[in-house]
């Protein structure tokens, strides 16, 4: 049930791209994205609405693939404070039961 | 300033000890969450009240009583906790309706001896 990310850990250079997919079993309705530093609490990025919205954030983006219940967080020319853990989080809707993916520890060096 | 204030930020107690967790928002939020986390994993969900009423345990040990006092306030009681117990506890809190995303507090660091 738990949503599957991917991959499971990078590391760039500063200045390079990735991208993080989350995959979910279950219907996706929206899919939200956090960033989570060493210690601290997750801090929320986006949100994705069904519909494949895409929403931007500085040089981050993200979209919805409502078919294949997928969503994908685009980072752009990375910068070394992009890194920490980055969760998708979605909830069964109508429930409130807010799930997080599985994780993927991102590392930009400089 | 985070919105979602925890206390204390970090808490060590023996397994016989009670203790409780505070967590407190003023963003009007009427859903409120408590999560556990464990390092290197995601955060792993325990209860949420919404409009203060509890609408999910997930299967949650005894040794954890949640209460929400008013709309603010979420606390979790811990009694005769075991040492797996200790852990990252995040608070989160959100507006009851789907596709709101959570706002979480800066935990609370817990460790069980």
């Amino acid at each position: 049930q738990q949503p599957v990310q991917s991959p499971q850990a990078v590391i760039l250079r500063e200045g390079e791209d990735a991208v993080i997919n989350c995959s979910s079993s279950k219907a996706l309705y929206s899919v939200h994205w956090y960033r989570q530093k060493h210690g601290e609490a997750p801090v929320f990025l986006m949100i994705l609405l069904k519909g494949g919205e895409q929403k931007g954030h500085d040089k981050i983006s993200a979209s919805f693939n409502e078919k294949k219940q997928q969503s994908s967080l685009y980072l752009t020319a990375s910068q070394l404070s992009y890194s920490g853990t980055y969760f998708c989080g979605t909830e069964t809707s109508g429930t409130y039961k807010y799930i997080f993916g599985t994780g993927t520890r991102l590392k930009v060096l400089a | 300033d985070t919105e979602v204030t925890q206390t204390p930020k970090h808490l060590v107690m023996g397994m016989t000890n009670k203790k409780s967790l505070k967590c407190e928002q003023h963003m009007g939020h009427r859903a409120m969450y408590w999560y556990k986390q464990k390092a290197k994993k995601p955060p792993e969900l325990m209860f949420v009240y919404s409009y203060e009423k509890l609408s999910i345990n997930e299967s949650v040990p005894s040794r954890f009583s949640p209460e929400c006092p008013n709309s603010s306030l979420l606390n979790l009681h811990l009694h005769a906790l075991q040492p797996e117990d200790s852990a990252l506890y995040l608070c989160a809190s959100s507006q009851p309706s789907t596709g709101s995303p959570l706002h979480f507090g800066n935990g609370t660091r817990l460790t069980v001896t």
